[in-house]
């Protein structure tokens, strides 16, 4: 059980283009899921958390317009990177936790983003 | 404020050899600790966690850590290495209190397993 899915798992786009990558939890509801971004060889950096229902709580520094969330099911959330730029380009990572079991997050599998 | 850290970068063993990787924290209320290992290309998985209760947790594929409050650590151990075992190992603590689940990371393990 607790299995969080990502699609898709690798994706290439010109820079300039928007790319959207989907997290969904398969067995559970999440109320919350988390995104991060993760560059080579560091570790996880949040980005934002998603609520089911409402606005995206962004960490500092993080652009809310270049990165836009969207938690519109209690299975789904998804993070789209708007005009993309090759400095965008990285491993991105959600989690999720279980409505009412709230003290564990599930990571789903990664999505390498590579911009050219 | 919480944080983590994970001494030693890299950690290399011998296979079948004890697997020792070091964690420290800090937190202002008692903390949720968790170990996460992560494969090449791919997501987290998680190890064991520590909530309340029994400080020595077991987790899968043999690992276990034990809560020392005492000396703020969370130490993640295994008696013998396997060449399966080689990945990067995160620790990360949550203070359920103030800021539910959210995580915050270590900077992350490497082991290497020598055969």
């Amino acid at each position: 059980g607790a299995v969080v899915s990502q699609h898709p798992s690798w994706v290439i786009c010109k820079s300039g283009t928007s790319v959207k990558i989907e997290c969904r939890s398969l067995d559970f509801q999440a109320t919350t899921m988390f995104w991060y971004r993760q560059f080579p060889k560091q570790s996880l950096m949040l980005m934002a958390t998603s609520n089911e229902g409402s606005k995206a709580t962004y960490e500092q520094g993080v652009e809310k317009d270049k990165f836009l969330i969207n938690h519109a099911s209690l299975t789904l959330s998804t993070l789209t990177v708007t005009s993309a730029h090759p400095e965008d380009s990285s491993f991105y990572i959600c989690s999720a936790e279980r409505t009412a079991y709230t003290d564990t997050q599930y990571f789903g599998p990664g999505t390498r983003l590579t911009v050219l | 404020a919480q944080s983590v850290t994970q001494l030693g970068s890299h950690v290399s063993v011998s296979e079948g050899a004890l697997v020792l990787l070091r964690c420290n924290y800090s937190s202002s209320v008692p903390p949720y600790l968790f170990w996460y290992v992560q494969y090449p290309n791919q997501g987290l998985q998680l190890l064991l966690k520590y909530t309340t209760g029994a400080t020595l947790v077991k987790g899968i594929n043999g690992f276990e850590a034990e809560f020392k409050k005492s000396e703020t650590s969370f130490h993640l151990t295994k008696p013998s290495a396997h060449m399966s075992d080689a990945a990067e190992y995160f620790c990360a603590v949550s203070d359920q209190e103030t800021s539910g689940s959210r995580l915050t990371f270590g900077e992350g393990t490497q082991l290497t397993v020598n055969p």
